[in-house]
């Protein structure tokens, strides 16, 4: 395991329609995050599960946007009827409890969205 | 509310040579992490540096040392011996987590572009 993976790493779009991004984190991190960074910003923290569960939402995640990790390995990230407001690069990170906590987060290369 | 304040957009420094990008931050917290990440243009971030808020003592990592001042709510990156390779965009972070609601905060600032000349 060589680090945080995300799939695809590149995502074109029509305006309107669903789109759906994969995160697999380093194996034995049970903390993952999602962000997201638009050009020239720096990332805006999204969402976070500890193990399955989702413990922190932003209000940045609106209702077209959903997170899921249902076994505690990989997670996906859900943005329905996209809008061209939500082209971004799409970061995903993990931690682990045990080593480092939140303190240490390895991030993905990211997904980046472009919606037409 | 936290707020994270990186007002050097864009920097270069020549090789060999040391720079500092300056970070301020807002918070009413006491206890919070700092962290400096580096995004080179392959855009996979990599965390440089990590400061403890309780911890008086500023934190090095081999050519990467900070200036914590937690009065001035100041959080600088001096790189020395600057290395072509040190190119990237550099963020300013912030994480806590709040004492009444337990939630935690992640807040990265808007990053400093730096560009090591040869």
């Amino acid at each position: 395991d060589t680090g945080v993976s995300q799939d695809p790493r590149h995502k074109i779009t029509k305006r309107g329609q669903n789109v759906t991004f994969r995160c697999d984190p380093i194996s034995e991190h049970n903390r993952l995050y999602w962000y997201r960074q638009t050009l020239g910003q720096g990332p805006e923290f999204l969402t976070y599960f500890q193990n399955e569960a989702q413990l922190e939402k932003s209000r940045l995640l609106s209702d077209r946007f959903s997170a899921e990790r249902p076994k505690g390995s990989f997670s996906t990230l859900e943005i329905q009827r996209t809008e061209q407001g939500d082209s971004a690069m799409y970061l995903c990170a993990s931690s682990s409890k045990v080593a480092g906590g939140h303190r240490e987060q390895f991030f993905g290369p990211g997904t980046r969205l472009t919606v037409l | 509310a936290q707020t994270v304040t990186q007002s050097q957009p864009e920097m270069s420094v020549q090789e060999a040579e040391t720079v500092t990008l300056s970070c301020t931050y807002d918070t009413s917290e006491n206890n919070y992490y700092l962290f400096w990440y580096k995004q080179p243009p392959s855009r996979q971030m990599i965390l440089v540096i990590r400061q403890e808020a309780y911890k008086q003592q500023n934190a090095t990592e081999n050519r990467f040392s900070v200036n914590f001042q937690k009065a001035a709510k100041s959080f600088s990156l001096k790189i020395s011996d600057s290395q072509l390779g040190d190119t990237a965009m550099y963020f300013c972070a912030f994480m806590m987590r709040a004492t009444t609601s337990g939630t935690y905060k992640y807040i990265f600032g808007t990053g400093t572009r730096l560009k090591v000349l040869a």
